[in-house]
């Protein structure tokens, strides 16, 4: 069966300090993948997806990058944090695109 | 690009009852609607979703029922269980997958 992770579960970074979430997919091969941003009581933003190796489409201009090595790993970066960056952040995966998606456990990020 | 809006925000049930949301979406186009809950602190989970060829889906005491000609779909709780306290997100699909805002639902024993 499938699984995904992904880590750290909780970060507490300080504003103008770097990021990387990482995030992998086990069980299936050339998974579709997302980055999701929930703020506080807000629904999902899409971040980032990936339908490859190396292609990465961004949804939302930002201080956030991702990047996508291997087929099952993707990452979530930022050279220097902001405050509005603060909060739970989603890794997913589907079979097809945009259908069916499954969450990882999700990083809660505060940025002091 | 797609906007979906959901309603209501919040929802406090008496156990036994059962809970309605609705959700509306813009775009004509979209043909794939699924249902996710989130409990505190946790993940969203698919629950239930549905195709734009289909106008009802149930499983157990969850259902959805689609309106393409109003373009609208609600979820459907029948016999609501203090388990069924949590956030209940709606998504529909164009080139990538909205989300609504969610709806807090609130079983009371």
């Amino acid at each position: 069966s499938q699984t995904i992770h992904q880590w750290p579960a909780t970060l507490v970074q300080p504003v103008g300090s770097p990021l990387s979430l990482e995030c992998t997919v086990e069980g299936t091969s050339n998974p579709n993948l997302y980055w999701y941003r929930q703020a506080a009581g807000r629904g999902l933003q899409l971040l980032f997806y990936s339908v490859g190796i190396g292609q990465i489409s961004s949804e939302v201009p930002q201080n956030l990058s991702a990047s996508r090595p291997q087929d099952r790993q993707f990452i979530l970066s930022s050279k220097k944090l902001l405050l509005s960056d603060s909060g739970f952040y989603l890794c997913a995966w589907s079979h097809r695109f945009n259908e069916k998606l499954f969450f990882g456990s999700g990083t809660q990020l505060s940025v002091l | 690009g797609e906007n979906v809006e959901q309603h209501p925000s919040t929802l406090s049930v008496q156990e036994g009852d059962s809970a309605v949301i609705k959700c509306t979406y813009s775009d004509s186009a979209s043909n794939y609607f699924p249902w996710y809950k989130q409990e505190l602190g946790k993940r969203p989970q698919l629950i239930i979703d549905i195709r734009s060829n289909v106008g009802e889906k149930k499983d157990q005491r969850i259902a959805v029922t689609l309106n393409k000609t109003a373009k609208h779909f609600s979820l459907h709780i029948t016999e609501t269980q203090p388990e069924d306290s949590a956030v209940y997100f709606c998504a529909a699909n164009d080139y990538k997958l909205s989300f609504g805002a969610g709806t807090t639902v609130t079983v009371r024993a």
